[in-house]
């Protein structure tokens, strides 16, 4: 596609539901990342995948967060119980390879109310 | 552990003059720069990057970086800002053998007519 694309765009969930977001990066990219970003504040490092590897997830929160990349495309951002300090934006990048460019999508902004 | 300080949250300044926003880093090995600008309900672009080379790197829209390795700082510049320069700007590093991209908190860009 011409960009990364994330869905759904907004997502308003009740507290305990579970959520899955999902991202579509740059066709070719082998580099796809996600991160967190809070009102107010820079984004926050999740997690990190080369292809359908998982390399780094060093910056999920708790074991509520679980990401996968099954056949190195389409990735999906999974929080189970969520919980209302996990309402914030949620970011994806894809870059061609370490250290790339990042192309970032336009977030899924998750309420839990 | 790498961090990187915008020492500025806001950061006001009268439409055609000179803006500079703040950027420090500490790291513990190489690293290579990057600003990201967010506008009003979009996804993070990236304005510029410094991977290696001289060290004033000129990016999109008239902005411009110079690294500056015994302050481990890398201010953004702009000698004219235009009312649709209002965004919010992220400074943030690779860590060299490292993927993940880190984030400063942002600066907040207001342009007064």
């Amino acid at each position: 596609g011409a960009g990364v694309s994330q869905s759904p765009r907004y997502k308003v969930a009740k507290r305990g539901q579970d959520v899955a977001l999902r991202c579509d990066p740059i066709s070719g990219h082998v580099s796809l990342f996600w991160y967190q970003q809070a009102l107010g504040q820079g984004p926050e490092f999740l997690t990190y995948f080369q292809n359908e590897a998982q390399l780094d997830k060093s910056g999920l929160p708790s074991d509520r967060f679980f990401a996968e990349r099954p056949e190195g495309s389409v990735s999906t951002l999974k929080i189970q119980r969520t919980q209302q300090e996990d309402s914030a934006v949620y970011l994806c990048a894809s870059s061609l390879g370490p250290r790339g460019e990042a192309f970032f999508g336009q977030g899924t902004r998750l309420t839990v109310v | 552990a790498q961090s990187v300080t915008q020492l500025d949250s806001q950061v006001p300044v009268f439409e055609e003059a000179p803006v500079e926003l703040r950027c420090n880093y500490s790291s513990s090995v190489s690293v290579y720069l990057f600003w990201y600008v967010q506008y009003p309900n979009q996804g993070l672009q990236l304005l510029l990057k410094y991977l290696s080379g001289s060290t004033l790197v000129k990016g999109i829209n008239g902005f411009e970086a110079e690294f500056n390795k015994s302050q481990t700082s890398f201010h953004l510049r702009k000698p004219s800002v235009h009312i649709s320069d209002t965004a919010e700007y992220f400074c943030a590093v690779i860590p060299s053998r490292d993927d993940k991209i880190i984030f400063g908190k942002g600066t907040r860009l207001h342009i007064l007519p």
